[in-house]
C-alpha cells in the first residue's frame, strides 16, 4: 500500500462547479499535512496546509479527518485558472521537512 | 528576488555519460532537496541536505551524488550508474530550524532526456 493515495482523475470540471478530492494515507502518527498545486510542466507550490479543524481560504477549503486517515480538498465555484495537479503531502512522524511524502497528484481541468 | 534557481531547464545526454545539474538558492535556508518526479507518480526524494558539509541519502539515491560546499549550493551529478534517468528533477530548500513548517520552496525544475 503506497504511503500517501490519491485518486489520479483526471477530474473533469464545467466553470463555475464544486470539486472535492480525498487523500489517505498510511501512517497513523503522520503529524502534517499539506495539499500543494503543480502547473503542468511546472514546480510544485504550497497551496495551503491541512489543519485539524479544517481550513479554507477563499474558494478552498481543507479537511482532515485522523480516524479514517484521509484528507480532502473543496474548491467550490471553480475557475479555470484552477486546471492544475494537486498534490497531496503528508509529514512523517520525524518532524523534519525532509520527511514529507508526496502523493502522484489528482489531475484537475476547469472547462470553459 | 528570493528564490531557486536550477539549471539547465532541459538537458539531453547520451546513455554512459555524468551530468550535473545546478541548483542555486538566495532565501538563506539551512535545508535543501533533490526530488525525481516520474509521470503518474509523485515526487521522490534523491538527496537532502540540512547543513553546509552536510547531506543524507533519500529513498532513490543509487546513482546519484551531492555535494553541499557552500549554502547557497546543492549540485546534483546523474551518473551513468544510474539505469533510468530520463525524468524531471525539481531542487527545494526549507527553513530547518528543528520542526518547521513542512513549505518546500522548489525550483523550475531540470528535464533530464538520455538518449
Amino acid at each position: 500500500r503506497k504511503e500517501v493515495e490519491q485518486d489520479p482523475g483526471p477530474f473533469n470540471v464545467p466553470e463555475g462547479a464544486t470539486v472535492a478530492f480525498n487523500c489517505t494515507y498510511s501512517n497513523s502518527a503522520s503529524q502534517s499535512f499539506f495539499w500543494y498545486r503543480q502547473d503542468c510542466r511546472k514546480e510544485p507550490k504550497l497551496l495551503m496546509s491541512v489543519y485539524s479543524s479544517g481550513n479554507e481560504d477563499g474558494r478552498f477549503t481543507a479537511q482532515l479527518n485522523r480516524a479514517s486517515q484521509y484528507i480532502s480538498l473543496l474548491i467550490r465555484d471553480s475557475k479555470l485558472s484552477d486546471s492544475a495537479t494537486y498534490l497531496c503531502v503528508v509529514l512523517r512522524p520525524s518532524g523534519s521537512a525532509r520527511q514529507l511524502t508526496f502523493g502522484s497528484g489528482t489531475q484537475l481541468t476547469v472547462l470553459p | 528576488d528570493g528564490g531557486i534557481t536550477q539549471s539547465p531547464k532541459y538537458l539531453f545526454r547520451k546513455e554512459g555519460q555524468n551530468v550535473t545539474l545546478s541548483c542555486e538558492q538566495n532565501l538563506n535556508h539551512d535545508a535543501m532537496y533533490w526530488y525525481r518526479q516520474d509521470p503518474g507518480q509523485g515526487l521522490r526524494l534523491i538527496y537532502y541536505s540540512q547543513i553546509v558539509n552536510d547531506f543524507q541519502k533519500g529513498d532513490i539515491a543509487e546513482g546519484y551524488s551531492v555535494s553541499r560546499e557552500k549554502k547557497e549550493s546543492f549540485p546534483l551529478t546523474v551518473t551513468s550508474a544510474q539505469k533510468n534517468p530520463t525524468a524531471f528533477y525539481l531542487c527545494a530548500s526549507s527553513i530547518d530550524k528543528g520542526r518547521d513548517t513542512g513549505e518546500l520552496f522548489f525550483g523550475e525544475g531540470s528535464r533530464l532526456t538520455v538518449l
